[in-house]
């Protein structure tokens, strides 16, 4: 199985701010992999696919880059409804796997 | 709209089963392969299971495996969950998500396995 990892685990950060998560995967996974934002108490909704492309409708401050192994999440000026959990999973191989998570909180 | 609802969550005891559904609506269904996804009260996300727009192919993860089955009817625009032999451990909030990018999630159903 194909392990992913992600860091930090959490964060705190102002309005405003440039936010970089990343993310690693224990074998090349070419571009296939997804960042998902999770509200407490919501759905993870997709934020990036195929690694740097950006879902309908949302917001272009997010940003995602990478291939192979190793990839990130950037939020170029954090804003107060981005304060999450943000996931990335590989669907490269089966089983797909999620990487556990980076909280965004308010600093 | 893209639409999926999950459906079929609920107290039970250990051992027992359950079967969870997924409606689908805003899309062709048949076209589309199915994911299901859960995750435990306070943790991380974890992937279950997926199975084809026609049914051929399945995957389960390690953990669900001859436990649970995954099977749709396209008819019926739903894709479900049957699982069995639930432990405490399966105690979760269950989502259905689309596609291989799983970019459209249901509420989620919460299943909770407790004598």
């Amino acid at each position: 199985d194909i392990q992913m990892t992600q860091s930090p685990s959490s964060l705190s950060a102002s309005v405003g701010d440039r936010v970089t998560i990343t993310c690693r995967a224990s074998q090349g996974i070419r571009n296939e992999l997804g960042w998902y934002q999770q509200k407490p108490g919501k759905a993870p909704k997709l934020l990036i696919y195929a690694a740097s492309s950006l879902q309908s409708g949302v917001p272009s401050r997010f940003s995602g880059s990478g291939s192979g192994t190793e990839f990130t999440l950037t939020i170029s000026s954090l804003q107060p409804e981005d304060f999450a959990t943000y996931y990335c999973l590989q669907h490269h191989s089966y089983p797909f796997t999620f990487g556990p998570g980076t909280k965004v909180d308010i600093k | 709209q893209v639409q999926v609802v999950e459906s079929g969550g609920g107290l039970v005891k250990p051992g027992g089963s359950l079967r969870l559904s997924c409606t689908a609506s805003g899309f062709k269904f048949s076209d589309y392969y199915m994911n299901w996804i859960r995750q435990a009260p306070g943790k991380g996300l974890e992937w279950l299971s997926y199975i084809s727009g026609s049914s051929r192919y399945t995957h389960y993860a390690e953990s669900v495996k001859g436990r649970f089955t995954i099977s749709r009817d396209n008819s019926k625009f739903s894709v479900f969950l049957q699982m069995n032999n639930l432990t405490a451990g399966d105690t979760a909030v269950y989502y259905c998500a689309r596609g291989n990018s799983l970019d459209s999630w249901g509420q989620g159903t919460l299943v909770t396995v407790s004598s």
